[in-house]
């Protein structure tokens, strides 16, 4: 299953809008990540936060952590078209294994169109 | 550097058939993982690696193999391909430490017919 559930899975807004992309997981946390992927490529990191983090800014996108009700939010402002995407959050779980490196569980993602 | 990359970049196979899909990283990355990406859904963990010798299970491994001879590569093997195994199929790689953003390759899109 799971960790993470995106919403809304589908978003469509007017280039210069604002695109808020919200994600809920399950389990405790070290970070919080998110990724966007292009139609048909890889994805690529876009911003990390820490459990100690409340929240993160780089450039354009605002990215919020709620460890208490165990949710992110992700801001992008100013939309342009080509931020048409897929985003994604990403967890990193607390875990005391040795072996589990930095392993991520990612959620379904949210589908983003920017209309030009 | 090239970063990730992945072959073949598609693939058809037959019910039965095994191939293997090549995965591998220049940036000296101890943590190597495979994913499959189902229409409309996220990543799901298929195996991981960290580091040359040790590998383990993610969230959906049955009828998949990996094995760790090298920092660079990190093969996934299919033994008997099955068409619920139709998938897009993504290797990433970062340092092992907590808290680095993981660099995935271009993906592998697999047909199982």
């Amino acid at each position: 299953s799971q960790q993470g559930e995106e919403d809304p899975q589908a978003l469509s807004i007017q280039e210069g809008e604002n695109a808020t992309m919200n994600c809920s997981y399950k389990t405790s946390i070290n970070n919080l990540q998110w990724y966007r992927q292009n139609s048909g490529r890889g994805l690529v990191h876009l911003i990390l936060i820490r459990s100690n983090e409340r929240e993160k800014h780089s450039g354009r996108l605002r990215v919020t952590l709620d460890t208490s009700k165990k949710s992110s939010s992700l801001l992008i402002t100013a939309s342009r078209a080509a931020d048409t995407a897929s985003y994604f959050c990403a967890t990193e779980a607390r875990t005391t294994s040795n072996n589990a490196g930095n392993m991520l569980t990612f959620g379904g993602g949210t589908r983003l169109m920017v209309k030009p | 550097n090239a970063g990730v990359t992945q072959t073949p970049k598609f693939q058809v196979l037959k019910t039965g058939q095994s191939m293997t899909l090549q995965c591998a990283q220049d940036m000296n990355h101890e943590y190597m993982s495979w994913y499959r990406q189902d229409p409309g859904m996220g990543l799901r963990l298929i195996h991981y690696s960290v580091g040359a010798g040790i590998t383990d299970q993610g969230e959906v491994p049955n009828g998949y193999n990996v094995s760790r001879s090298t920092t660079e590569d990190f093969p996934l093997r299919l033994l008997s391909a099955a068409p619920s195994q139709t998938s897009v199929y993504f290797c990433a790689s970062s340092r092992v430490r907590s808290g680095n953003e993981q660099f995935f390759g271009p993906g592998t899109r697999l047909t199982v017919l």
